[in-house]
């Protein structure tokens, strides 16, 4: 199996800070992993696939870069409602696989 | 737009059996791949199942093959999922999801519990 190994698995920031999240792989994923968010209490939503497409309706604030093996997600000015936990996801084989996640706190 | 609405969550002991149900709406069902995905407490995301549109195929993770068995009708636009000889460790929110056409999770339900206890 693939194994995604995502960092850090905890992150505090503030409102208008930029932050990245790192992802990588145990092989090789080519451009096949995708970036999700979850919010406590509710389930998780897809916020890029193909490492940088953005679902309609994400905010642009939201980007996404890499391929191989190491990706990393960024949020460019952190806002109140992007504090949650982010997974990152390879599709590359199956099984599909997730990373551990990253949790934003308010710092 | 997509909905997906989990049923069928509950308390059941140790080696019973529980069936899930997804009834989805706001796209054409028989022409999307579903998956169930789940969330154990205090663990992350665990992909379990995945079915083709046309239930043709199925693929399953090794800690659910043999126990686990996936269905579909596409005339009621339901997703399955019978759960035979649970175990503890099975005790998770689950969500029925739609492929985005890929095999990466375009569309999420809400979940529903399911915990295994005696």
């Amino acid at each position: 199996d693939i194994q995604l190994t995502q960092s850090p698995s905890t992150l505090s920031a503030s409102v208008g800070d930029r932050v990245t999240i790192t992802c990588r792989a145990s092989q090789g994923v080519d451009t096949w992993l995708a970036w999700y968010q979850r919010k406590p209490g509710r389930a998780p939503n897809l916020l890029l696939y193909g490492v940088s497409s953005l679902k309609i309706g994400v905010p642009s604030r939201f980007s996404g870069s890499g391929s191989g093996t190491e990706f990393t997600l960024t949020i460019s000015s952190l806002q109140s409602d992007d504090f949650a936990t982010y997974y990152c996801q390879q599709y590359y084989r199956p099984p599909w696989t997730f990373g551990q996640g990253t949790t934003v706190e308010i710092k | 737009q997509v909905q997906l609405v989990e049923s069928g969550g509950g308390v059941v002991q140790p080696g019973r059996s529980l069936r899930l149900s997804c009834t989805a709406s706001g796209f054409i069902f028989s022409y999307n791949g579903m998956h169930w995905v789940r969330l154990a407490p205090g663990k992350g995301l665990e992909w379990v199942t995945l079915i083709s549109h046309d239930g043709s195929k199925e693929y399953y993770a090794d800690s659910v093959k043999g126990r686990f068995t996936v269905s579909r009708d596409n005339s009621k636009n339901t997703l399955y999922l019978q759960m035979n000889s649970l175990r503890p460790d099975d005790t998770a929110f689950y969500y029925c999801v739609k492929d985005g056409g890929s095999y990466f999770f375009d569309s999420w339900g809400q979940g529903t519990l399911v915990t295994v206890s005696s």
